[in-house]
């Protein structure tokens, strides 16, 4: 059974890089059907797709974040990370992980981890 | 950018009833739309993709349907698992949710 793991610091002073990085297990990263996204949700607030890369490295990211984006995997770990930079209190959030089933778009995501929660405060 | 809205944001039933969420798009995402469910301070589910297609495990009681940019999602007899909070997805282009509907105990 596939499952993801966000791992990260939970607290990020504002104009830093938040860093999060999922681990993959039950499955590998490198499957050619998938893709490996990131969501996000402020509290009380909408979803928000960040961006999502397969295994070959190759990304797509949501238009709003890129310019402060940045996403990778490593396949030998079967992890994936994302990098987001310059951060505000904006950008406070649960942040997930999760393969990503791309036949249009973005596609969809299933399943997820379990979200970790990242607050920007100085 | 394809923003995508539900309504009603809340909504109050009771065991068994029959419930509908409506979702719709500012411009046509023909087909390409998803559900997820989202339980308190769990990570969301996906119900439904391709606006009607019913995930693998998902009970029979939901369904959805719609095209262009008109959706709903339908629970028939809904279960006390059911209530919970409901978000529409659109991926014609990148991807957007909606701002979620909360199904509530009457």
């Amino acid at each position: 059974q596939l499952q993801l793991q966000e791992s990260g610091p939970g607290l990020v002073k504002p104009s830093e890089t938040l860093s999060l990085t999922c681990t993959v297990s039950g499955g590998s990263i490198s499957s050619s059907d998938y893709y490996w996204g990131w969501v996000r949700q402020p509290p009380g607030n909408d979803l928000e797709w960040i961006g999502s890369i397969y295994y070959t490295g190759s990304t797509f990211y949501n238009p709003s974040l890129k310019s402060r984006l940045n996403i990778s995997v490593d396949t030998s770990r079967n992890q994936f990370s994302l990098r987001l930079s310059s951060v505000t209190a904006a950008d406070t959030a649960v942040y997930y992980c999760a393969r990503n089933v791309v036949d249009y778009g973005a596609g969809t995501f299933v399943p997820w981890g379990r979200g970790t929660l990242v607050t920007v405060s100085s | 950018d394809i923003q995508m809205t539900q309504s009603p944001s809340t909504l109050s039933a009771s065991v068994e009833d029959r419930v509908t969420i409506t979702c719709r798009a500012n411009e046509s995402i023909t087909n390409w739309l998803a559900w997820y469910q989202q339980r308190p301070g769990k990570a969301p589910k996906l119900l439904i993709s391709k606006a009607s297609s019913l995930e693998s495990g998902v009970p029979s009681r939901f369904s959805g349907s719609g095209s262009g940019t008109e959706f709903t999602l339908t629970i028939n007899s809904l279960q006390p698992d059911d209530f919970a909070t409901y978000y529409c997805q659109q991926y014609r282009k990148y991807a957007t949710f909606g701002q979620g509907t909360r199904v509530e105990v009457k």
